[in-house]
This record gives C-alpha cells, sequence and structure tokens, in this order.
C-alpha cells in the first residue's frame, strides 16, 4: 500500500520559516495537500492541489510538490502556528495520510 | 456557509456496530462527495473512505473493506456510516470531511468520539 513519510517533530524560532517534508513514491505525479489540526479541534485545510490556499489562510503558508517529496512551508511561523499537520495524496482512489508533524515553535 | 453536524458520542461494546451520522447544509448535497476519516487518542488521521452523494458509488480503505458501510440520504443531506464487529481499538474519533474523489478534505465536521469497551 501507498506510504506517505513526515518527521515526527518540527521546530522553529517565531518569525523565522518553518518546513515540513512528505515524502512518498512519486508523490509530485499526485496532489498533495495539507491540514493543521490544534488540539481539540478538527482538521483544517492549508494548502490544496500541491500549491493552493483555501480562503482565509494566510499567505505565509505555502506548498510545493515535486519528486518524491511535497513540502508544506510556514514563512514569518507564528506562535499560533503551533499544531500538528499532515499531508495528505490518492493512491488510485483511496485516500492517504501521513503520519503527522509536530511544529513546535519556540 | 458550508456545515457538517455530526451525531454524538458512542459507547459501544466489543462486537456491536456504530453508525455515525453527519448532516451538511450550505452547499448543494449532491454536488460532493462525503470522507470519513478516524483519529484514535494521540494517534495520526486514518483514511476510511468516500461516498459520493451524488450516486451512492464507494471507495473503501482495504482494511475496513467487509465492515464499513457508507452511504447518503438526499432528501435529508445526510451521510452515514456504519462500522460493524467493533473492537477496543476502533475506539476513536470519526470525522466527516466533505471532497470530490482525488481531491481535498475542504470542510470537516467535528468530529464523533467512539468508545469500544466491555
Amino acid at each position: 500500500s501507498y506510504e506517505l513519510t513526515q518527521p515526527p517533530s518540527v521546530s522553529v524560532s517565531p518569525g523565522q520559516t518553518a518546513s515540513i517534508t512528505c515524502s512518498g513514491d512519486k508523490l509530485g505525479d499526485k496532489y498533495a495537500c495539507w491540514y493543521q489540526q490544534k488540539p481539540g479541534q478538527s482538521p483544517l485545510l492549508v494548502i490544496y492541489q500541491d500549491t493552493k490556499r483555501p480562503s482565509g489562510i494566510p499567505e505565509r503558508f505555502s506548498g510545493s510538490n515535486s519528486g518524491n517529496t511535497a513540502t508544506l512551508t510556514i514563512s514569518g511561523t507564528q506562535a499560533l502556528d503551533e499544531a500538528d499537520y499532515y499531508c495528505q495524496a490518492w493512491d488510485t482512489s483511496t485516500g492517504v495520510f501521513g503520519g503527522g508533524t509536530k511544529l513546535t515553535v519556540l | 456557509q458550508v456545515q457538517l453536524v455530526q451525531s454524538g458520542a458512542e459507547v459501544k461494546k466489543p462486537g456491536a456496530s456504530v453508525k455515525v451520522s453527519c448532516k451538511a447544509s450550505g452547499y448543494t448535497f449532491t454536488n460532493y462527495g462525503l470522507n470519513w476519516v478516524r483519529q484514535a487518542p494521540g494517534q495520526g488521521l486514518e483514511w476510511m473512505g468516500w461516498i459520493s452523494a451524488y450516486n451512492g458509488d464507494t471507495s473503501y480503505e482495504q482494511k475496513f473493506q467487509g465492515r464499513v458501510t457508507m452511504t447518503t440520504d438526499t432528501s435529508t443531506g445526510t451521510a452515514y456510516m456504519e462500522l460493524r464487529s467493533l473492537r477496543s481499538d476502533d475506539t476513536a474519533v470519526y470525522y466527516c470531511a466533505r471532497g470530490k474523489l482525488h481531491l481535498e478534505h475542504d470542510y470537516w465536521g467535528r468530529g464523533t468520539l467512539v468508545t469500544v469497551s466491555s
């Protein structure tokens, strides 16, 4: 079965750039999306179709996807960006989530 | 505005079944599908399957095949997910999330906690 691999944790200082990777076989040939989940809340879509931001998502969130790796980049990271982040893609008609990355802003 | 309102928490015994509902509003129900995603305590997101609200087509994650049934009621704009032969490791928050097949889950319900315990 298809797998997406994320680092378990990433740390970043406030105001710096955070990058979270998601790796999968030929992931660049698929659409990747990213969800943010804060404790006790439902996931929130922050990036879809590799690079697009839904309405209301700050411009500091951006995405890319090429080769075997999709990347979520948060520029000028703020304390309120501290959360778990999950990548997701489709393998034929099966949805697949990465294991999640805990972003710590310190 | 798009809303997905899920049914309340459930406590079930091992071997029982649970049926979770997800009532949609704020958009044309049959223009999208619904994904079901679960999250065990302290764990990550797990995709369970997808159903078209247009024609009822489904796609299930292989590990749930034979144990899960997803349905929709277009007259009420409600989607349902039934999971049978419950085990303790089925204890999780179950989410519905709007989306078209092969595309993003753009709106999520608040989740339904299902606890399986003897």
